[in-house]
């Protein structure tokens, strides 16, 4: 059980453009979900948590109108990167969890270049 | 807040010898959990084991275990009879007590076994 799929695993978009990566949660209902940023050789470093129903919330440093969050139901959280532009590709991760007392079940990654 | 530091960027062992990954951490909790997570170079993040604050026994899963030190404030990953599928970057992870309780991640270990 606990099993957490990302959609798509990797894409290349054009510089200027916005692209939707997708976090499901296939066999619970996570009520929270967390998205992370890898950049290469680097560690995780976590971008925002977002709660269902709720607006999320972002670490400091990371743009709320470029990475648009949304946490629409208990078993999908979407990320938009919004005008992308190089700087942006990177590895993005979902985690997602039942509850405050649940370790985090991660997904497979979703690869992300921008040309 | 919290702070996880792994000093060994990189790691090097022969097939079948033990490997000991190093922690520290740094919190002023006394109830806290510790993770150590495997991501190969797929990038999916795989967790390996967890000991929280209170557990008086060293954790063990298998190959793994967890050389748990309070007072020391170190949880070294220990893993026995090393195999060249154990070539990976390991993470070690903190989850904060607080508010949405996310993880806190150290920068990682490269490990690479030699045949």
């Amino acid at each position: 059980g606990a099993v957490v799929s990302q959609h798509p695993s990797w894409v290349i978009c054009k510089s200027g453009t916005s692209v939707k990566i997708e976090c499901r949660s296939l066999d619970f209902q996570a009520t929270t979900m967390f998205w992370y940023r890898q950049f290469p050789k680097q560690s995780l470093m976590l971008m925002a948590t977002s709660n269902e129903g709720s607006k999320a919330t972002y670490e400091q440093g990371v743009e709320k109108d470029k990475f648009l969050i949304n946490h629409a139901s208990l078993t999908l959280s979407t990320l938009t990167v919004t005008s992308a532009h190089p700087e942006d590709s990177s590895f993005y991760i979902c985690s997602a969890r039942k509850d405050a007392y649940y370790e985090q079940y991660f997904g497979p990654g979703t690869r992300l270049t921008v040309t | 807040a919290q702070k996880i530091t792994q000093t060994q960027p990189g790691m090097f062992v022969q097939e079948k010898e033990a490997v000991t990954l190093d922690c520290t951490y740094d919190t002023s909790d006394q109830s806290y959990g510790l993770f150590w997570y495997k991501q190969p170079s797929s990038g999916e993040m795989i967790f390996l084991i967890y000991q929280g604050s209170y557990d008086e026994q060293n954790a063990t899963e298998g190959r793994y275990s967890l050389n748990f030190q309070k007072a020391r404030k170190s949880a070294n990953l220990v893993i026995s009879a090393s195999q060249l599928g154990d070539s990976a970057m390991y993470f070690c992870a903190m989850r904060d007590t607080q508010g949405a309780q996310k993880l806190v991640f150290g920068q990682g270990t490269r490990l690479t076994i030699n045949p």
